[in-house]
């Protein structure tokens, strides 16, 4: 079946510092989306990437999609104490089937 | 405007009871779906329901059912709890097509003893 590898699994950061997530399918991708879960949240959806090579930007967060349609990149410059939580993605193959990622728990340290 | 509201926040069973979580959006979405989260782990998929009327499994299917009542609602059933079924319970709606994104509903933290 369809698996998903996300790394880091933890990243601690100063604040300032840049961060970076990866997703990793073992099969080719109709499209992923990336979530945004606080410490005892809920996922929050960030963006959905589609087209082989997209990059999508908001603000502070850049979102690659690869050209293979197979991983995913979140980069986020110059981090805020704001940006703490865990970070999903979440992929299909064409279905509504999504499996997520085991998720990169990020802590900025002021 | 609540979007996708669970029902309970918390509970509490005894191995072997029964229990229904409840889920039930305000968007007029056409697809739910409930997912597990164990700590420290992502979200796994326990069912969905891409309309009205239909239901199927996902990764992790087993000891549990699914009621899709209609188009609101998408409940989850435990007919006897195991202390493997305690988890954080997230229910998730998203609008018609599959590249949608998933609005959750705070979630339902669920302890089985």
């Amino acid at each position: 079946g369809q698996q998903v590898m996300q790394i880091p699994q933890y990243q601690h950061v100063q604040e300032g510092e840049d961060f970076t997530t990866y997703c990793n399918s073992s099969t080719t991708l109709s499209n992923i989306q990336w979530y945004k879960q606080r410490p005892g949240g809920h996922p929050v959806f960030l963006i959905q990437l589609v087209k082989s090579g997209e990059v999508k930007k908001q603000k502070r967060l850049t979102f690659q999609f690869g050209e293979a349609k197979k991983n995913s990149s979140l980069h986020i410059t110059a981090t805020q104490t704001t940006d703490v939580g865990t970070y999903f993605c979440a992929v299909s193959s064409g279905t509504y089937k999504y499996i997520f990622g085991t998720g990169t728990r990020l802590k900025v340290l002021a | 405007n609540a979007g996708v509201t669970q029902t309970p926040k918390f509970q509490v069973l005894k191995t072997g009871q029964s229990m229904t979580l409840q889920c039930a959006q305000d968007m007029n979405h056409n697809s739910m779906y409930w997912y597990r989260q164990d700590p420290g782990m992502g979200l796994r998929l326990i069912y969905y329901s891409a309309s009205e009327g239909t239901t199927d499994k996902g990764e992790v299917p087993n000891g549990y059912n699914v009621s899709r009542l209609n188009k609101r609602e998408f409940s989850l059933r435990l007919e006897s709890a195991a202390p493997s079924q305690t988890s954080v319970y997230f229910c998730a709606s998203s609008g018609a097509g599959i590249n949608q994104p998933q609005h959750f509903g705070d979630g339902t933290r669920l302890s089985i003893l």
